[in-house]
């Protein structure tokens, strides 16, 4: 079974800095690539960073892009997000998500496994 | 960025037939996902690629569209299908989501 387990969230005051983990485990951690998205309270969906498999490839939004860096660990099956700069609008669940590969007349991506969240809370 | 909108909610009555939509702001081919999320719980992957069923979705979901305009059908609705309903597509970056369908049984 699949599954992925996130960590480290909490309450932290704007400026400073968090890093969330997510455990992953059910497959070849390894072969897929990875993402975080966040959901702000009572909001919709927003995608924060995807890693490919090796981590030598990442991407973010502009909105997180120079405070956010994602990172994995092939042989801890785990997957990383630090955040530094915490804004009050950072505050949200934070999952972890597996991509997953498919291909139509395209190869496409698609967030087929999704841990429990992190709830982290930005505020003084 | 693209934008995707979604009517906010829906009511529907169990065994009736619903459709959701999604309108893109700009042409994602077909690389649209519809997710399903109750509250308190991570979103459920239902519907990649437009229209194929995700593995252990019931056959009461499908999904069809592309381009701009995409559909999410429940036929037929069930109570355990009260859920928010979200559309993204990952044909241009950044990914971006729906505000999500909140879907009501009567």
């Amino acid at each position: 079974e699949v599954q992925l387990v996130e960590s480290g969230g909490g309450l932290v005051q704007p400026g400073r800095s968090l890093k969330l983990s997510c455990a992953a485990s059910g497959f070849t951690f390894s072969n897929y690539y990875m993402a975080w998205v966040r959901q702000a309270p009572k909001k919709g969906l927003e995608w924060v960073a995807t890693i490919s498999t090796s981590g030598s490839r990442t991407y973010y939004p502009d909105s997180v892009k120079g405070r956010f860096t994602i990172s994995r660990d092939n042989a801890k099956s785990s997957l990383y997000l630090q955040m530094n700069s915490l804004k009050s609008e950072d505050t949200a669940t934070y999952y972890c998500a597996r991509l997953l590969v498919y291909y139509s007349s395209y190869m496409g991506y698609v967030m087929d496994a999704w841990g429990q969240g992190a709830s982290v809370t930005v505020s003084s | 960025d693209t934008v995707l909108t979604q009517s906010p909610a829906l009511a529907v009555s169990p065994g009736e037939r619903v459709t959701i939509s999604c309108r893109a702001s700009e042409s994602v081919s077909t690389g649209m996902h519809w997710y399903q999320q109750k509250p308190g719980q991570q979103p459920k992957l239902l519907i990649y690629g437009a229209s194929n069923l995700e593995s252990g979705v019931p056959a009461r979901f499908s999904g069809s569209g592309s381009g701009t305009d995409f559909t999410l059908t429940i036929d037929p609705v069930e109570a355990d299908d009260t859920a928010t309903y979200f559309c993204q597509q990952s044909w241009n970056d950044p990914y971006t989501f729906g505000a999500g369908t909140k879907l009501e049984l009567k």
